[in-house]
């Protein structure tokens, strides 16, 4: 079963600056199998990139997914209020098929 | 609009069994499967199976098979969530997602809490 590790735990930024989120998968994965979603307390998860880089409909082009093989990254470009929440990568294996979640990023108001 | 509409709070003692609906509307039924999604008080998400609403073909999580049963109802549009023999730790919130691809799941529903309280 591939791991999804995701670093840093908790995230510490002011709004406007920019937020660099690490996804490092325990063996290779496709882009085409990587997605990454937002989750504010008492909400659903809510999906901003799939494809490893691809925004799902709606979403402000301030975030944009990259990397590939092992490495993938979230990036936020400027940050506003309601960008702090909790952040998630997940990933698809087809053998056995299934998914698997990191853990979370908390993106906090420093 | 896409709209997954899940079913009410659960409170169920150890041993027991829950079956947790999902009302789809705004799109054709059959078109996507369906992902269920848990989350434990305080924790991340954890993946427990997926269901295609055209065939009925299932995939479930190691952890949860055999106590998991994945269903579809064409008719009312509507997916379901059996879980049975209960344990505390299966107290979340659970989670129907439209899965529309691998690793897509483009809209949830809002989440129905299950407690397992003896």
């Amino acid at each position: 079963e591939i791991v999804l590790t995701q670093s840093p735990g908790t995230l510490s930024l002011s709004p406007g600056e920019r937020a660099t989120l690490s996804c490092r998968a325990s063996q290779s994965i496709s882009s085409s199998y990587l997605a990454w979603y937002q989750q504010k307390p008492g909400q659903a998860p809510r999906l901003l990139i799939y494809d490893a880089s691809s925004r799902a409909t709606g979403i402000p082009d301030r975030f944009s997914g990259s990397g590939s093989g092992t490495d993938f990254t979230l990036t936020i470009s400027r940050l506003e209020p309601e960008d702090f929440a909790v952040y998630y990568c997940q990933q698809y294996e087809r053998s056995p098929p299934g998914y698997t979640f990191g853990q979370g990023t908390k993106l906090e108001i420093k | 609009q896409v709209q997954l509409v899940q079913s009410g709070t659960e409170v169920k003692k150890p041993g027991a069994s829950v079956k947790v609906s999902c009302k789809a509307s705004g799109y054709t039924f059959t078109t996507h499967g369906f992902s269920w999604v848990r989350q434990a008080p305080g924790q991340g998400l954890e993946w427990m199976g997926w269901i295609s609403a055209n065939s009925g073909d299932t995939d479930y999580a190691q952890k949860v098979q055999g106590r998991v049963t994945l269903t579809t109802d064409t008719s009312t549009s509507t997916a379901y969530m059996e879980l049975r023999s209960l344990r505390f730790d299966d107290t979340a919130v659970y989670y129907c997602a439209r899965d529309v691809a691998p690793a897509r799941f483009d809209f949830w529903g809002q989440g129905t809490l299950v407690t397992v309280s003896s």
